[in-house]
């Protein structure tokens, strides 16, 4: 079946730090693979997303590129913020499926 | 603006009582779907339904049901509560391969 592993937190950065996360994922077929954001307090919302092989997601500073031969889809970002304090989930949803599969999540603290 | 409405943020039962969570979406979407949200194990899928009066098992639905009796409308039963089903609990919509929208959460403590 498909599942989802990331890197485990929480993870505390200083303002203007570089942030990576790490995804990799095991699926059938050719699956397509998101980031979701949950800020405290609130329910998840889709930060970036990814369709096919070598394709690029990217918001509000954040990337992610979708590697098949690795099954990786890591996410980043070259400055981050206090704001960007969350917890990140990764998931990825089957072309023939309604469902997503989700990553554990990880908390992200960023410091001033 | 989209919204996934969770009708309770914060909920106390005790042991025993059936308990409904409900959710309301306002943009006519097919397809609605029941989370749990545990630390260290990410979200992990109750129930679905893609149609009114359709409902599918999702990995974890063992002591809960479900109910589309209207497609805006998507309710989650705990028949009989218990301590391991404290949790948070995520009620998202989408259309066809589009992205999830999530309602807020309902943090519910069995007692």
């Amino acid at each position: 079946g498909n599942s989802v592993t990331q890197m485990e937190g929480p993870v505390t950065l200083s303002e203007e730090a570089f942030l990576t996360i790490n995804c990799t994922y095991t699926a059938t077929g050719y699956p397509s693979l998101f980031w979701y954001v949950q800020y405290p307090g609130e329910g998840l919302q889709l930060l970036l997303k990814a369709t096919k092989a070598d394709d690029k997601g990217s918001n509000k500073g954040f990337e992610a590129t979708y590697r098949k031969e690795t099954t990786s889809f890591h996410l980043e970002k070259g400055s981050v913020q206090v704001s960007d304090s969350a917890v990140y989930f990764c998931a990825l949803s089957d072309v023939n499926d309604y469902k997503l599969s989700f990553g554990a999540g990880t908390t992200v603290t960023v410091r001033a | 603006d989209v919204k996934v409405t969770q009708s309770s943020r914060y909920l106390v039962k005790r042991t025993g009582e059936k308990v409904f969570l409900e959710c309301v979406q306002d943009m006519d979407h097919e397809n609605m779907f029941w989370y749990r949200q545990d630390p260290g194990l990410g979200l992990r899928l109750i129930y679905f339904s893609y149609d009114v009066k359709m409902k599918e098992k999702g990995d974890i639905p063992e002591g809960y049901s479900v109910s589309r009796e209207k497609k805006e409308r998507f309710s989650l039963i705990l028949e009989s509560a218990s301590t391991n089903q404290t949790s948070m609990y995520l009620c998202a919509s989408k259309e066809g391969n589009e992205k999830l929208f999530f309602g807020s959460g309902t943090q519910l403590s069995v007692l």
